[in-house]
């Protein structure tokens, strides 16, 4: 079964700096899909990035970057030039290929980011 | 276009009392998932749909849960009897396909089962 981890309970960044959040998963897929979601404590859940796992370049959404492992099955996201609405809840998710029987979503623990003024 | 409907945002009820969670996906969309969010537990996938039947429910916890989706715009996660221990935020999401396709979340219903 997937699995997927996130190693960092909660996590501060300067206002202005640069943060990484780490994601690993377990998969014996070859293609897949990554997603990084935020909550912010108004609860919402909000996309903020995803990753095809076929696809080599690492995504990018303005302040917001992965750094994509496959091999190492890893799936990291980097913000840069943090802002204090960045303060939320990030999960870190995997999901099956298509027509795939399972076809679920798998998230992680999340990882509570501080942005520190 | 608006997003995923939940209804209600607030509950609170007595245990033993039977509570149902309203949600209205986001049109077009053919999955449909319910999840329930606890401290302890994180995000739990409960049950899903496509094209409104059920795939797999292996996540709801218990007889006293279930879910119904009478069509594509509507459905429905009921708690009969609620427990104390039912206690959580409860989401509704939706998505069009599967694989690259993303769930996009409403906003949540908080449950409290006093």
């Amino acid at each position: 079964a997937q699995t997927v981890t996130q190693s960092q309970p909660e996590m501060s960044v300067q206002e202005a700096e640069t943060v990484t959040l780490s994601c690993t998963y377990d998969t014996s897929e070859s293609d897949y899909y990554l997603f990084w979601y935020k909550q912010p404590p108004s609860r919402q859940m909000i996309l903020v990035i995803r990753q095809e796992a076929y696809k080599q370049q690492n995504a990018t959404e303005n302040r917001f970057s992965v750094n994509f492992q496959k091999a190492a099955k890893s799936f990291s996201l980097k913000i840069s030039d943090s802002q204090l609405g960045d303060a939320a809840m990030y999960f870190c998710a995997y999901r099956s290929p298509p027509l795939n029987r399972d076809d679920k979503i798998i998230f992680g623990k999340g990882t509570r980011l501080h942005i520190l003024p | 276009d608006a997003g995923v409907i939940q209804s209600p945002r607030h509950e609170v009820t007595e245990m033993g009392q039977e509570v149902t969670l309203r949600c209205k996906p986001i049109s077009g969309h053919d999955y449909l998932f319910w999840y329930r969010q606890t401290m302890m537990r994180g995000l739990e996938l409960l049950i899903y749909f496509n094209n409104n039947v059920p795939i797999d429910d292996s996540g709801m916890p218990e007889d006293r849960f279930s879910a119904k989706m009478p069509n594509a715009s509507f459905s429905t996660l009921k708690i009969q009897p609620s427990e104390p221990r039912d206690s959580a935020v409860y989401f509704c999401a939706s998505s069009w396909g599967t694989g690259k396709y993303a769930q996009y979340f409403g906003p949540g219903t908080r449950l409290t089962v006093l």
